[in-house]
């Protein structure tokens, strides 16, 4: 089956930018998401991209694919206390089946 | 609409006791997900519902896990007898299958169990 692997942890100071990444390893994975999971709470859509896109921007998101190195990243930038959370990355073949999740990378953010 | 509603949000019990567990997905979502996180094995997905129908439960641990979804809006993750394995939070998922690139999944804040 699918597998989705990220770092466990990453600690950036606050007003840098932060790099998430993601490598999964089936490449019929067509859609690519990241959830972000505060203390006490469900996981919260993030933000997505399909499997025929590079890039997509969101605000202070920037989430880039490279298909040929199955390889999903998320970019924070100008990073905040308030993106201290978990997050996880996510794909899928798309259907009725569900996501395959990454085990979570804790963001920490350093004052 | 309230989103993804579980309860309880919070369940501690002793070993060998049957626990419940409860979800309401967003109303006119069609498919419902299960969850179990720990820190060791992160988000393993147990079963999912489309349509109200079990697809899959190939995630289910053991036969002491069940799942019963009796209408659209209500669905049940039943543990009996519970161990302290268990122990974990599960997460109840909904998603709307039926718009083409519609695949976000919703969430529920989750139930934490602790079984003694």
């Amino acid at each position: 089956g699918e597998d989705v692997e990220q770092s466990l942890f990453l600690s950036v100071r606050e007003g840098d930018s932060s790099v998430i990444n993601c490598t999964y390893t089936d490449s019929s994975s067509t859609y690519l998401y990241w959830y972000k999971q505060e203390p006490g709470a469900g996981l919260q859509l993030l933000t997505y991209i399909f499997s025929n896109m590079d890039m997509k921007q969101d605000q202070r998101l920037t989430v880039l694919l490279n298909k040929k190195d199955k390889h999903l990243s998320l970019r924070i930038a100008d990073t905040q206390t308030g993106d201290s959370a978990i997050y996880f990355c996510a794909v899928s073949e798309g259907g009725a089946d569900g996501l395959t999740f990454g085990k979570g990378t804790h963001l920490i953010i350093q004052p | 609409d309230a989103g993804v509603i579980q309860s309880p949000r919070h369940e501690v019990t002793e070993m060998g006791q049957e626990v419940t567990l409860r979800c309401k997905p967003i109303s006119g979502h069609n498919s419902l997900f299960w969850y179990r996180q720990t820190m060791m094995r992160g988000l393993e997905l147990l079963i999912y519902f489309n349509n109200n129908v079990p697809i899959d439960d190939s995630g289910m641990p053991e036969d002491r896990f069940s799942a019963k979804m009796p209408n659209a809006s209500f669905s049940t993750l039943k543990i009996q007898p519970s161990e302290p394995r268990d122990s974990a939070v599960y997460f109840c998922a909904s998603r709307d299958d039926r718009t083409v690139y519609n695949e976000k999944l919703f969430f529920g804040s989750g139930t934490q169990l602790s079984v003694l």
